[in-house]
């Protein structure tokens, strides 16, 4: 079945710089590519997503990378602030159904001011 | 309120109590999904609707747990004879759409079995 694995686990940057989180699937017919964010006592919300027939997507301090050949894509935020504080999640839909989204484990940022 | 709604926020139930959570989803949406979310983990899926219809519900773990969705709207999940492991944050999705679509999450329920 589908595997979504997440790099690193925790991350912690200084105020004004840059986040890198990456994600690896296993299912080479995945299309669709979401990241959420989830603050404390909260469900996760999409943040930024990306298909399979681009390969960057920007929005503002956040942009995804894609590379299918290699099943994987990045998270980059890029002029840290503290609010960006909290656990990021990537997730692949599994080819077989559609419906299933998979969820990596996650990525603890913290934005030390 | 525009988002989707979870009730109870939190619920404590005693071993082998039965428990019943709610999930109000965007008007309108086609999909609604449960998720299972353990602590310091990713959520995991239960269950699937499209309307009323569950599509999948190869996510739940055992027999005990039971989802409906009978109007197509809100949805109920229900845990008979919870167990300590049932313990968790339990997630309502919704999404417009069905496939590749972004999932619009509640705030979830909290379920402390003791």
């Amino acid at each position: 079945g589908e595997n979504v694995e997440q790099h690193p686990s925790t991350l912690s940057v200084q105020e004004g710089d840059s986040a890198v989180i990456k994600c690896t699937y296993s299912d080479s017919a995945s299309n669709y590519f979401p990241w959420y964010k989830q603050e404390l006592g909260k469900g996760p919300q999409l943040i930024i997503d990306i298909r399979s027939n681009v390969g960057e997507k920007k929005d503002q301090r956040i942009a995804v990378t894609l590379n299918k050949t290699a099943k994987h894509f990045s998270l980059h935020i890029t002029e840290t602030q503290p609010e960006d504080s909290a656990v990021y999640f990537c997730a692949a839909p599994r080819a077989t159904s559609y419906d299933k989204v998979i969820f990596g484990p996650g990525t603890s940022l913290s934005v030390i001011p | 309120g525009a988002g989707v709604s979870q009730s109870p926020r939190y619920k404590v139930a005693k071993r082998g109590q039965d428990v019943a959570l709610r999930c109000d989803p965007i008007s309108g949406h086609v999909s609604l999904f449960w998720y299972q979310q353990a602590l310091g983990q990713g959520p995991e899926f239960l269950t699937y609707f499209q309307n009323e219809a569950q599509l999948d519900k190869s996510g739940l773990p055992s027999d005990r747990f039971f989802a409906e969705r009978p109007e197509g709207s809100v949805s109920t999940l229900k845990i008979q004879r919870t167990q300590q492991e049932d313990s968790a944050v339990y997630l309502c999705a919704s999404s417009p759409g069905t496939g590749e679509s972004p999932l619009h999450f509640g705030n979830g329920t909290r379920l402390t079995v003791t």
